[in-house]
């Protein structure tokens, strides 16, 4: 069935640092994928998302491409900042109608100052 | 608009309690969702609804009922709490149409059972 994999945390940064989050998955034929952010004390929200191969989801200065042949979708972003910390959740819808979104095990991020 | 919003934000109950989590939304979304979220465990899905009167069960559903009688209300009820019922739940909605996998999420419930 359908899964995704992402990298483990806490992820621990310096403010204006670089970040990557890994996320790879697994699903038959070409899946919709997201990026969520979950911030301290809060729901959900989207983040981005790619819908085809080759697409680039951004956001908030986040960028993530739908790499087909690496079955990957890392979430990156040039220089974070404290704001950032939270935890960061990949995601996955499969081509059937009646796929449900699988969520990945999230990665929480600190940024010290 | 406020979204999805839940109450209430925190509950502790004994074992063998029932309680019922309640969501709202005024997005006129037509899917609505409740997940838990265990530590390190990522979201799991509860139950899940296309439409008023219409629902299904998700991944882990044991314990736990639903009703959907109007599109903005998605209660949740434990009948018979346990302590593997401990988590934080959350309820979401999303408009099949368009983006129908961008789901709305709310504030969350902490639920402790002892």
């Amino acid at each position: 069935g359908n899964s995704v994999t992402q990298m483990e945390g806490p992820v621990t940064l310096s403010e204006e640092a670089f970040l990557t989050i890994n996320c790879t998955y697994t699903a038959t034929g070409y899946p919709s994928l997201f990026w969520y952010v979950q911030y301290p004390g809060e729901g959900l929200q989207l983040l981005l998302k790619a819908t085809k191969a080759d697409d680039k989801g951004s956001n908030k200065g986040f960028e993530a491409t739908y790499r087909k042949e690496t079955t990957s979708f890392h979430l990156e972003k040039g220089s974070v900042q404290v704001s950032d910390s939270a935890v960061y959740f990949c995601a996955l819808v499969g081509v059937r109608r009646d796929d449900k979104i699988i969520f990945g095990k999230g990665t929480r991020l600190h940024i010290l100052p | 608009n406020a979204g999805v919003t839940q109450t209430p934000k925190f509950r502790i109950l004994k074992i063998g309690q029932s309680m019922t989590l309640q969501c709202t939304q005024d997005m006129n979304h037509n899917y609505m969702y409740w997940y838990r979220q265990d530590p390190g465990m990522g979201l799991k899905l509860i139950y899940y609804s296309v439409g008023a009167g219409i629902t299904d069960k998700g991944e882990v559903p044991n314990g736990y009922n639903v009703s959907r009688s109007t599109t903005e209300d998605f209660p949740l009820r434990l009948e018979l709490a346990a302590p593997s019922q401990t988590s934080v739940y959350f309820c979401a909605s999303s408009y099949d149409g368009g983006s129908p996998y961008e789901q709305y999420f709310g504030p969350g419930t902490r639920l402790t059972v002892t």
